[in-house]
């Protein structure tokens, strides 16, 4: 399958640690954000969400932080398996031109080694 | 649901072929989207639409069109191929609605090499 992340910043991690995955985002009216994962040669797939009017938000595994004064994202997966090396991008919501668009970061690769 | 169904899955054209990928969706989303992908890379919008009847271009819409006759097909027109064109195409739709989340779903990619 198509290969993602050759040239984007890489995370290395132990399996069974904590990761944590950064993203700044650019524009102060975003009201919604997401994290996606992408595996190699698929699509992205959705992993968490967060809206403006929340701080942090859990699910099963993972985590997501949002600083709205220094706009910073954060994706904290816990306990990191093999199954979770992929390209993790961040997303924010801005509505624009009239309509809502997500404005996708460039992407960090996670690596997990046994 | 089958989600976001994209076809074909690959591609080879040569330089000057036109070609228009496929793209459905059954969620009755009102949004659907166009990105490439190059390698390595993130996430380019080609062209979006809002509704039936409703399109817009994204940041890299040069060389392709679109057009939405319906609310679940989305077709993606590449006229005169060039192998700039050469990259993974994805489809995603969305409600596009606060009540409902911004969440994109994505269809598997199309593989398109020009050569």
């Amino acid at each position: 399958g198509e290969s993602v992340g050759l040239h984007l910043p890489t995370l290395s991690v132990q399996e069974g640690d904590n990761s944590i995955i950064n993203c700044a985002y650019s524009n102060s009216a975003s009201d919604y954000f997401i994290w996606y994962k992408q595996e190699s040669g698929k699509g992205p797939q959705f992993i968490i969400d967060i809206r403006s009017n929340m701080d942090k938000r859990q699910g099963q595994r993972v985590t997501v932080l949002l600083n709205k004064t220094v706009k910073h994202l954060s994706l904290q997966i816990a306990a990191t398996q093999p199954g979770d090396s992929a390209v993790y991008f961040c997303a924010e919501n801005l509505f624009s031109g009239g309509y809502n668009k997500l404005i996708f970061g460039a992407g960090t690769r996670l690596a997990v080694h046994p | 649901n089958a989600g976001v169904t994209q076809t074909p899955k690959f591609r080879i054209l040569k330089i000057g072929q036109s070609m228009t990928l496929q793209c459905a969706q059954d969620m009755n989303h009102n949004y659907m989207y166009w990105y490439r992908q190059d390698p390595g890379m993130g996430l380019k919008l080609i062209y979006y639409s809002v509704g039936a009847g409703i399109t817009d271009k994204g940041e890299v819409p040069n060389g392709y069109n679109v057009s939405r006759s319906t609310t679940e097909d989305f077709p993606l027109r590449l006229e005169l191929a060039a192998p700039s064109q050469t990259s993974v195409y994805f489809c995603a739709s969305s409600y596009g609605r606060w009540d409902r989340g911004y969440e994109q779903y994505f269809g598997p990619g199309t593989r398109l090499t020009v050569t």
